[in-house]
């Protein structure tokens, strides 16, 4: 499976934009860009996905890089709601199922 | 209502002991899977079924098998339970394979305790 990085932990304040990235240096052609986020004792949550297009949604923009090997997941106003860990995962195709790295957990300050 | 529910929402049980897991989505999902979330926070994948067919048995423990009696349904049954068990139980379901590449949706977790 191909790997991101991304950083271990982000603290942001509340009410201020958030940039979190992800490193995929080695992406393949049809390797789509998926973010989901795990809140505290709940199940993982779709946040938004992409293949080459900047891609925004109610939740969050997601904006890849030219040559596809970083993206960063934006979110416009960060509430204390938003204080998760957040995981970049690439879907090659076919049916591998999602494959989660360590993440970035992203803490809110008020 | 809700998308993807899995009961119980905690399981205490003693080793040894046989228990099941049960998952049901109402999103139409072709696609349902089972997922283990460890004590250190990692997520691994375990099952993946597409229209009650397994299509993804990653290494797990042969006391674990998963039934799906239809596509809405994926059950988890585990024999012997083992102290090593002990974690956190998500289903989720998908639309199509990654070529469609839709979001999961994950049920809000089973968290088993082995004592």
């Amino acid at each position: 499976d191909a790997k991101t990085t991304q950083p271990n932990s982000m603290e942001s304040n509340e009410e201020e934009p958030v940039h979190l990235p992800c490193n995929h240096s080695t992406i393949s052609g049809t390797d789509y860009i998926h973010w989901y986020r795990q809140l505290p004792s709940q199940g993982p949550e779709y946040v938004i996905h992409g293949l080459t297009s900047n891609v925004n949604n109610r939740m969050a923009s997601l904006a890849i890089a030219e040559d596809r090997k970083s993206s960063t997941l934006i979110l416009h106003r960060a509430t204390l709601r938003d204080a998760a860990v957040y995981y970049c995962i690439l879907r090659p195709p076919g049916n591998t199922p999602l494959v989660f790295g360590k993440g970035t957990r992203l803490s809110v300050i008020a | 209502d809700t998308a993807v529910s899995q009961t119980p929402k905690y399981l205490v049980t003693q080793m040894g002991n046989d228990k099941s897991i049960k998952c049901e989505q109402n999103l139409g999902h072709d696609t349902m899977y089972w997922y283990k979330q460890d004590s250190k926070k990692f997520l691994k994948i375990m099952f993946s079924y597409n229209n009650k067919e397994l299509i993804i048995n990653e290494t797990v423990p042969n006391r674990f098998s998963p039934k799906s009696p239809d596509k809405a349904h994926l059950n988890l049954h585990i024999n012997s339970l083992e102290l090593g068990d002990s974690a956190v139980y998500f289903c989720a379901s998908s639309q199509g394979d990654s070529r469609s590449n839709y979001g999961y949706t994950f049920g809000s977790g089973t968290r088993l305790t082995v004592v």
